[in-house]
Formats: structure tokens, sequence, C-alpha cells
């Protein structure tokens, strides 16, 4: 069975530092990977996907994340939070369905 | 091209009652999911409907729940009677191929008390 582990249900970083946001994947196949983010009264919205061709994949609003097999993650980075950056984030692997970890709220502090 | 719309955004409803939630899918796309965010927990899958057909309802919680897609367009999830469990965020998505590509409608807040 699929499964991701966020870690972290809560991240705070001052604006203009780097964000760092951990998930840890389960597969027993290749897996498709994806961050999404909930901004506040708002749908889920895809930042980025992993679909077995480059290992660092670039998504919106300046994220990126790096697939790295031999430690099953696929953590999301920003080098400078802004303030608009906050809001829950969560990690999800494709297993026929989506499957998504448990997310990560992000604040900003000024 | 409009995205998927989900109504009502909130619904407070007291234990016993019935409520319904719609999804309208983008236009065009046969695949449509429900998944459900109870509070402080993952968000979890509860069905997929191929147009009209439920390809995969594994995860509904129990036969209080009713997913439905008349003609294969939009799609309602009837709960009856709604217990204080049943409270969280339900999202809707779809997507033109089967498990890909979702888009996620705003989803519905139910409050049950």
């Amino acid at each position: 069975a699929q499964s991701v582990t966020q870690l972290g249900s809560h991240v705070s970083v001052s604006e203009g530092a780097l964000v760092l946001l951990r998930c840890n994947y389960s597969s027993s196949v290749p897996p498709y990977l994806f961050w999404y983010v909930q901004y506040p009264n708002q749908g889920l919205q895809l930042l980025l996907k992993y679909t077995s061709a480059a290992t660092l994949v670039k998504g919106i609003n300046g994220f990126e994340a790096e697939f790295k097999k031999s430690e099953t993650s696929f953590h999301l980075t920003k080098p400078s939070a802004h303030m608009s950056d906050a809001a829950e984030y969560f990690c999800a692997v494709q297993g026929g369905k989506l499957i998504f970890g448990q997310g990560t709220e992000l604040s900003v502090k000024p | 091209e409009a995205g998927v719309t989900q109504f009502p955004s909130h619904s407070v409803i007291e234990k016993g009652q019935t409520v319904t939630l719609r999804c309208d899918p983008i236009s065009g796309h046969d695949n449509l999911y429900w998944y459900r965010r109870v509070m402080g927990k993952e968000i979890k899958f509860l069905l997929h409907f191929v147009k009209e057909s439920k390809q995969d309802e594994s995860g509904m919680p129990n036969n209080r729940f009713l997913a439905e897609r008349t003609g294969g367009t939009y799609s309602t999830l009837k709960v009856q009677p709604a217990e204080l469990e049943d409270s969280g965020v339900y999202f809707c998505a779809s997507s033109l191929q089967p498990n890909y590509g979702y888009t996620f409608g705003s989803g519905t807040r139910l409050t049950v008390v």
C-alpha cells in the first residue's frame, strides 16, 4: 500500500527565510508525487508534481521539490518565504486514487 | 474555463437531519471524485465516478452516505441521517483522465451539531 507522511503539522518561518516542508512516502512501485496548497477559504491547488522525469521539480510561486528515492522523500522548499505563502500544504502520492498526508500549516512571521 | 464548483460552501445541520452536497465538475471531465477531511485528519478518498458509474466507492464510510451522478454531469452526496462525526470539509475534484490531473473545488464545510 502507498502512503505519505508529513513531518510537522505546523511550521513557522520569518518572511524572507527558507521554507522547508517535509514529506516521506512509501510505495512499492515508482510513485507519482504531488504537493497541493490550500489557502484560507479556497480549494486545493496543485503546486507541483513528480512523474518520474526530472528529480528536481519546479512548481508555481517559487516552490520546488526534490525526489530522493534513497531517502523516500519529496520535501518542498522555497528559498524566501512571503507573507502570502501562509497556507496549509499537502503532500500526496498517486496510488490509483490520491493518498494525502496529514497536512502542514505554514505560518509566515513579518 | 470554469472550475469545479461546489455548494453550499458551508452547511450547519443538526444531528439526524439530511444534507445534500453538490458538485459541478469541469465540463467534459468524465471523472469525478469525492474526498473528505475530518478535523485534524488527512484528506481521504470517498469515491470515484466515471461518467454516471461508480468506479470505486471503497472510501464511503457507511450506508448513510449516498452519492449519485445522474447523466454523468453534476454529482450529489447525501448524508442521511447526519452524525456528529460527519463534520468536516468535503472536496470534489474532476479530471479528464482517470486518477490524473485533478482539479479540486473549494469544498463544502459541513458542521453537524
